[in-house]
């Protein structure tokens, strides 16, 4: 299994909202990160997961809130946000073994988010 | 902060022919170098890395030079197909950001039959 799952596809919520992100992976891999996708835009990293704790934080307002419940999960818990988050949310993971060592990061099909 | 930025933003390209995508990069300390392919309504796809220790890497129809001498990254698609027409990213990261990866701007190639 060498796929990283993300729920739900898409997502639409007010900006009173509260909603979660989902992802999951089965490779083993012990770093985890979420990224933000503007369109016709490259990836911006959010956050990063290594052995289940939070190791980077892209200063990222505390509207978007990660969780890593276990190895194989990652959460992103919405709330208030603004039409401004709208975008493609990626989930990736990696290997991750050993730190500072480099790993290929693999990554989800992405949750495309509307806030309206 | 230091950026990975494309020299072209798109590239058009006839089927049968080679592609090669550029990328530059400016952070002295990058040594993992990253392509991603990205189709339309998906998640980037890794197609392949090179380490700083390497200058070239060969994958299944695709090569990866790395030029650290003037901070250049390029990828080759040998007998371009029409499923290849996708954006292509190039990321880099470094050991003192644990590898945490910077993309640069993207490049839309489009195959032309």
């Amino acid at each position: 299994d060498t796929e990283v799952t993300q729920t739900p596809k898409h997502l639409v919520m007010g900006m009173t909202n509260k909603k979660s992100l989902k992802c999951e992976q089965h490779m083993g891999h012990r770093a985890m990160y979420w990224y933000k996708q503007k369109a016709k835009k490259p990836p911006e990293l959010m956050f990063v997961y290594s052995y289940e704790k939070l190791s980077i934080n892209e200063s990222v307002p505390s509207r978007f809130s990660p969780e890593c419940p276990n190895s194989s999960l990652l959460n992103l818990h919405l709330h208030a946000l603004q039409p401004e988050d709208s975008a493609l949310y990626l989930c990736a993971s990696s290997q991750g073994a050993q730190p500072k060592v480099a790993y290929e990061q693999y990554f989800g099909p992405g949750t495309r988010l509307t806030v309206t | 902060g230091e950026s990975v930025g494309l020299h072209l933003p798109t590239l058009s390209v006839q089927e049968g022919d080679n592609s090669i995508i550029n990328c530059a990069y400016s952070n002295s300390a990058s040594d993992y170098f990253i392509w991603y392919k990205q189709e339309s309504g998906k998640g980037p796809q890794f197609i392949i890395d090179i380490r700083s220790n390497m200058d070239k890497r060969q994958g299944q129809r695709v090569t990866v030079l790395l030029n650290k001498t003037v901070k250049h990254l390029s990828l080759q698609i040998a007998a371009t197909q029409p499923g290849d027409s996708a954006v292509y990213f190039c990321a880099e990261g470094d050991r003192d950001s644990g590898y945490a990866l910077n993309f640069g701007k993207g490049t839309s190639l489009l195959v032309t039959p």
